[in-house]
């Protein structure tokens, strides 16, 4: 059974700071990973997709990589803002499209 | 204006009453989930449907019930018979299930 795990569960940093946030799974066969932002009270926000055949997908300040040999994913955020601050998941789909989501990283930037 | 909509946003209802959640796609997408989210916690899927006139239990099914004669539409029924019914519900579409893309949920308070 896939587990995705996302530690830290929170992180506070001071505005500007470059973060790195994780996202590991078990079963490395794993088809696409997706980043959603969840803001509190909303839905989840696509951030970015890495598709099986990528390696990492870039938009903006943001950079996600895919190792699936090691399994493991990572977000990383340039130039943090205030208004970066919110729950980013990761989930993983296997080629039966079954889907598991990570518990999240509650992200604070401190202005 | 594509996207997945979910009404109402807030829904209160007293103990016993059995209560529908909407969830409309314009996205021609074939897929639909159905989440729940409680404080704290991560996503639970409850019911998905690849296809029109077809769904599947997902990990929390118990008390609730879907029907999908609309490939638009997936509304959720939560009936009497789910224990804890207060959360709050998200609703997702994908295009060919691995990648998923959000509602901005109706969170529902029973007392």
């Amino acid at each position: 059974k896939q587990e995705v795990t996302q530690i830290p569960a929170a992180l506070s940093v001071p505005e500007g700071e470059n973060l790195v946030l994780n996202c590991s799974f078990t079963d490395s066969a794993i088809y696409n990973l997706q980043w959603f932002r969840q803001d509190p009270g909303k839905g989840l926000t696509s951030l970015l997709l890495i598709q099986s055949s990528q390696r990492e997908q870039t938009s903006g300040r943001l950079n996600a990589s895919l190792d699936k040999s090691s399994g493991r994913s990572t977000l990383y955020i340039a130039a943090s803002q205030p208004g970066d601050s919110a729950t980013y998941l990761c989930a993983v789909y296997t080629n039966a499209g079954k889907s598991t989501f990570g518990d999240g990283t509650t992200l604070t930037v401190k202005p | 204006d594509g996207g997945i909509t979910q009404s109402p946003k807030y829904l209160f209802r007293k103990e016993g009453q059995n209560v529908t959640l909407s969830c409309e796609q314009n996205l021609n997408h074939d897929a639909m989930y159905w989440y729940r989210q409680d404080p704290g916690q991560g996503l639970r899927l409850i019911y998905y449907s690849q296809i029109v006139n077809d769904f599947q239990k997902g990990d929390i099914a118990e008390g609730y019930s879907v029907s999908r004669e609309k490939k638009e539409s997936f509304p959720l029924t939560v009936t009497s018979a789910q224990k804890n019914p207060t959360a709050f519900y998200l609703c997702a579409s994908s295009p060919n299930f691995d990648e998923q893309y959000f509602g901005p949920g109706t969170r529902l308070t029973v007392t």
